[in-house]
């Protein structure tokens, strides 16, 4: 079954400097791959969706990356605020009839001013 | 003002009781999603649905039922067949199965 995996341990970054979070998958290559921001207590939040024919796409301090052939997506924030503080998830997606997406744990990333 | 809404946001359940969270939405979106989220574990999908009078289960829809009779609804009911029903509920809709999708603020439940 595939697997996809996040830094399972909090992210320390200093305020200002670029936050870079991993995910990393197994078995076969989604169709497209999203990224969502979860605050405490609340919904996900969607930010970011590449497409396998994508190398990268950028939405204002926002960058995501997708290797197909590393099996990996990585998402950096630039120039990052204790707002960007929260859980950032993952998650893949097939497309073509198959279920909804599938997640992985997500990185609790922390903003240090 | 379009969203998505569930309610309540915290149910209290004696074990062996049945009970059904909401889910609405007036986004027009033709996919609805269900997910069950544990305390450092990523979203589980339960049941989802592409369109009305239709929907497939998920990876753990085992002890869940569900109906899809108006576009805009999706209830998810936890039965007393669930052995593990207290978790973070949270529902999602999408224009389709391959865009975003939007979420709702979760229903908190708690059997016991």
């Amino acid at each position: 079954s595939q697997k996809i995996e996040q830094n399972s341990e909090a992210l320390n970054i200093q305020e200002g400097k670029t936050a870079t979070l991993t995910c990393n998958y197994t078995n076969y290559s989604p169709a497209y791959l999203q990224w969502y921001r979860q605050d405490p207590g609340r919904g996900p939040v969607f930010l970011l969706l590449i497409r396998e024919n994508e190398k990268e796409k950028r939405k204002e301090r926002l960058k995501v990356t997708f290797d197909t052939t590393l099996k990996q997506s990585l998402f950096h924030i630039t120039a990052s605020q204790p707002a960007d503080s929260a859980t950032y998830l993952c998650a893949l997606g097939w497309g073509g009839g198959a279920d909804g997406l599938t997640f992985g744990k997500g990185t609790h990333l922390i903003i240090q001013p | 003002d379009g969203g998505i809404t569930q309610s309540p946001k915290y149910l209290f359940r004696k074990e062996g009781q049945n009970v059904t969270l909401s889910c609405e939405q007036n986004l027009n979106h033709d996919a609805m999603y269900w997910y069950r989220q544990d305390p450092g574990q990523g979203l589980r999908l339960i049941y989802y649905s592409q369109i009305v009078n239709d929907f497939q289960k998920g990876d753990i829809a085992e002890g869940y039922s569900v109906s899809r009779e108006k576009k805009e609804s999706f209830p998810l009911t936890v039965t007393s067949a669930q052995k593990n029903p207290t978790a973070f509920y949270l529902c999602a809709s999408s224009i389709d199965q391959l865009s975003e999708q939007y979420f709702g603020p979760g229903t908190r439940l708690t059997v016991t």
